[in-house]
């Protein structure tokens, strides 16, 4: 959607298990950000990015951690520390002070 | 004072109607206010935007109004349909710079026929 593409789109997990999620952007966007959506809980930031090789923590970081190698790609991996990781996950880049929205992913843990 | 305030949780109108949806804002530095649009299972969209120096904004059917005094933005949907039932969130942050918006909870439309 947009230039950025999040997956998988679903994703099932067991208990104690790390899970990836995939953000790739076309963009030229320099600044990424994730967020964690819940019923009822709006948007929060977990980490975000404004340049390569460096991130900062958002609001619930605790049991994310995120890397940015590369301009085009920012992975949220979902540790095992998370301990309600079922959740949908957006993925976003911020370009003239708009920010665009990946499809999502949708973290289910069995 | 980071935190931007949003109501009502939930929303129910007739097609037709002209839903209201509030929010509030607490840090003075904030000075771009978005509106953003989600469908079920997507990716919320920027829908519209407004910046301080007005206090209203048109764009086709949806009208943001700003109170600067008051610290407070609201959403109009003028004449409502069923396809506007979606998620909508209100945001704010400074325009300049990279910090990140910082998002209401959410309102959640539903447009009944």
């Amino acid at each position: 959607d947009g230039g950025i593409t999040q997956s998988p789109k679903y994703l099932f997990r067991k208990e104690g298990q790390n899970v990836t999620l995939s953000c790739e952007q076309n963009l030229n966007h320099d600044a990424m950000y994730w967020y964690r959506q819940d019923p009822g809980q709006g948007l929060r930031l977990i980490y975000y990015s404004q340049i390569v090789n460096d991130f900062q923590k958002g609001d619930i970081a605790e049991g994310y951690s995120v890397s940015r190698e590369k301009k085009e790609s920012f992975p949220l991996t979902v540790t095992s520390a998370q301990k309600n990781p079922t959740a949908f996950y957006l993925c976003a880049t911020a370009g003239a002070n708009v920010l665009t929205f990946g499809a999502g992913s949708r973290l289910t843990v069995l | 004072q980071q935190q931007v305030k949003q109501s009502p949780q939930s929303l129910i109108v007739q097609k037709g109607g002209i839903p209201i949806i509030n929010c509030a804002y607490e840090n003075t530095a904030f000075d771009y206010f978005p509106w953003y649009q989600q469908f079920p299972g997507k990716g919320p969209a920027l829908l519209i935007a407004i910046r301080p120096d007005v206090s209203e904004k048109k764009e086709g059917r949806f009208t943001i109004s700003f109170n600067k005094s008051a610290k407070q933005f609201s959403l109009h949907i003028m004449d409502s349909q069923p396809g506007d039932s979606a998620t909508y969130f209100c945001a704010a942050n400074p325009f300049s710079g990279n910090t990140p918006l910082v998002f209401g909870k959410g309102t959640r439309l539903s447009v009944i026929a």
